[in-house]
């Protein structure tokens, strides 16, 4: 079944620590998103990628990077997490022509302690 | 600035009854509007969209609604049902290949 998948769903972690978000789609969607979202407010765009090795930055400015190594694959790297990253951490993809919106993973509840 | 504003952070309807949420927004060049839904711990999922040369879109118990001079859309659900308590987002982007904008949501609770 195609899907997009997310992991870990929950994450609770000290300040300074390396962390990778996964997320891995396998309906072959070209453009993958990043989305982050505090409680209560909207979803902010933090990185997107139209494809293979191309990424580029959202709306909302993140210590966060990104890569888009395979197509199925665009995890999100934390270097050193403080507590101002915990979050929601929403994975999409899409086709091009986005006529029935994004798919979305399950999401990742990152606490940073 | 927020380009899509959803003024109501929540709203109580009777099951049976008709739910109505809201949204407006800002940026004219917005051509394409979504409506997602959100379960706890589950991401968004694609409820209904319309684009800006319809006024309105109907699927099932859903409809959108589309006012573009008010820069106003609007989901009407009925009849309302329990598995309708969740949280909509509204959502819109200036063309079907440009990245979509989110409102705040509105958490829809469904009175038995």
């Amino acid at each position: 079944e195609a899907d997009i998948y997310q992991t870990p769903r929950y994450l609770v972690i000290g300040t300074g620590k390396k962390i990778t978000l996964e997320c891995s789609q396998t309906m072959g969607h070209d453009k993958m998103y990043w989305y982050q979202q505090d409680p209560g407010m909207e979803l902010h765009l933090i990185h997107y990628s139209y494809g293979v090795n191309s990424t580029e930055k959202g709306d909302l400015s993140s210590e966060s990077t990104v890569s888009r190594i395979r197509t199925e694959h665009f995890p999100l790297t934390l270097e050193s997490a403080r507590p101002s990253h915990t979050s929601q951490y929403l994975c999409a993809s899409s086709e091009w022509g986005h006529s029935y919106g994004y798919t979305f993973g399950s999401g990742t509840r990152l606490t940073v302690v | 600035d927020q380009q899509v504003k959803q003024n109501s952070p929540s709203l109580s309807v009777q099951e049976g009854r008709i739910s109505i949420l809201n949204c407006d927004y800002t940026n004219s060049m917005f051509d394409y509007f979504l409506w997602y839904k959100k379960y706890p711990a589950e991401g968004p999922t694609f409820l209904i969209s319309i684009s800006s040369i319809k006024d309105k879109n109907e699927d099932g118990r859903f409809t959108v609604f589309l006012n573009k001079s008010a820069k106003h859309l609007s989901l009407h659900i009925v009849p309302s049902q329990p598995g309708d308590s969740a949280v909509y987002f509204c959502a819109a982007s200036a063309n079907r290949d440009d990245k979509i904008i989110f409102g705040k949501g509105t958490r829809l609770h469904i009175l038995p």
